[in-house]
């Protein structure tokens, strides 16, 4: 069974651009998690998604936004890039109502 | 607010030494505790959880101890090995995670 995959792998932006990082589920699992990771806050959740509706949201401002597909396959998007914002975004995925999550490798951001 | 609080931040050990890697919680509500492996550049991958019922769980070298009066749950790796080097996090449910402790296992 294939693991999480997450695109693009790595991403180079500039302050005030936008980005779109994109994340495919393991096959049959239908909730995606987000997270950030930096080496100061360690990891935080961004938000959930199941069944293409958000379920859970984190602490972070509207710029960073979600959505989820018919398929499951989700997409993170954050606007108006800050230099705040590099880290390493990383997708999960679980069965409907089970806790065990399979994380994908990351998208490294690095803002400018 | 930190839902989850790790120690220690790094810990340095010999071959076949026993890490112990701890957490404590507040939030009696999660029911569900499970810990992290990461290597560099890779994603976090599921190592071992246990459910509050319980106080203690083995899975081969790794053992969960859990205390829930105390709200206070640990990693132990028994006989540890180079290859174990990595960072680990504890978590509670699914979105609250400890803040990673970096071990390494000198040969």
């Amino acid at each position: 069974k294939a693991g999480v995959t997450q695109t693009p792998r790595y991403l180079i932006k500039t302050r005030g651009q936008q980005v779109t990082l994109s994340c495919s589920p393991i096959s049959g699992h239908r909730s995606v998690s987000w997270y950030q990771q930096t080496p100061g806050q360690g990891l935080q959740f961004l938000f959930e998604y199941f069944s293409e509706t958000q379920r859970n949201k984190g602490n972070f401002p509207g710029r960073f936004s979600g959505r989820q597909f018919s398929n499951s396959r989700s997409e993170m998007n954050v606007s108006t890039l800050e230099l705040g914002d590099s880290a390493l975004y990383l997708c999960a995925s679980s069965l409907a109502k089970g806790f065990e999550q399979f994380f994908g490798p990351g998208t490294r951001l690095t803002v400018l | 607010q930190q839902q989850v609080k790790q120690s220690p931040q790094s810990l340095i050990v010999q071959k076949g030494g026993i890490p112990i890697i701890n957490c404590a919680y507040e939030n009696t509500a999660f029911d569900y505790f499970p810990w992290y492996q990461q290597f560099p550049g890779k994603g976090p991958a599921l190592l071992i959880a246990i459910r509050p019922d319980v106080s203690e769980k083995k899975e081969g070298r790794f053992t969960i101890s859990f205390n829930k009066s105390a709200k206070q749950f640990s990693l132990h790796i028994m006989d540890s090995q180079p290859g174990d080097s990595a960072t680990y996090f504890c978590a509670a449910s699914k979105g609250f995670f400890g803040a990673g402790t970096r071990l390494t296992v000198k040969p």
